[in-house]
């Protein structure tokens, strides 16, 4: 499993507040990513980070935040969640050294549910 | 804009027969490509990859297929097992280690 840990597993939470999910790896891998997976749309990159502090936009970045203050923690921020943010996030990671190797390891997902 | 998409949403086979799923894609650059595997309530895992200098891959029970003339990659299970009932999505990557995945196909195995 790569040592890949999401928490929460599941959250149900109202429009309006704010929700972080945690995205935790032991293996010290340069390379992080949170995607959401919503039926119909696959999964879609939301943000990436390629080291400590160094952070990028993916396709579906609106509305979400990250931080990247340590090595192993990568955390998504939805500053006031909305019912279009309702889906599966999942944050992967990837082993590759060299660009455009590309081979990612998915956590387990967290379900993510606001009402 | 670039995108990479699956010919066909479901795929039912029979137990034991060689599956095929098909997946096309757009952006004539990716130079990389992966099949993942997910399981019900799982993350996607990662089958087989293929880089554009290749045509052909071979796993253990999987092929990929990558045909760049018309934009067409292929994943074939040989004798099919019950195991491998789940969604298979095809994904190309956009450099800086990004990967744009396809909707998925699901497959459904009948005994």
């Amino acid at each position: 499993d790569a040592g890949i840990t999401q928490s929460p597993r599941h959250k149900v939470t109202e429009t309006g507040t704010p929700v972080t999910l945690r995205c935790h790896q032991t293996e010290n891998h340069r390379y992080m990513y949170w995607y959401r997976q919503d039926p119909g749309h696959g999964l879609r990159l939301i943000h990436y980070s390629y080291g400590v502090k160094d952070t990028d936009k993916g396709e579906v970045s609106d509305g979400y935040s990250v931080s990247r203050s340590k090595t192993e923690d990568f955390l998504l921020t939805l500053e006031s969640a909305t019912s279009s943010q309702t889906s599966v996030y999942f944050c992967a990671i990837s082993i590759g050294q060299a660009p455009n190797t590309g081979e990612l390891f998915f956590g387990e997902g967290s379900r993510l549910t606001v009402l | 804009g670039e995108s990479v998409g699956l010919h066909l949403p479901t795929l039912s086979v029979q137990e034991g027969d060689n599956s095929i799923i098909n997946c096309a894609y757009s952006n004539s650059a990716s130079d990389y490509f992966i099949w993942y595997k997910q399981e019900s309530g799982k993350g996607p895992q990662f089958i087989i990859d293929i880089r554009s200098n290749m045509d052909k891959r071979q796993g253990q029970r999987v092929t990929v297929l990558l045909n760049k003339t018309v934009k067409h990659l292929s994943l074939q299970i040989a004798a099919t097992q019950p195991g491998d009932s789940a969604v298979y999505f095809c994904a190309e990557n956009e450099g800086a280690q990004k990967l744009v995945f396809g909707q998925g196909t699901r497959l459904t195995i009948n005994p």
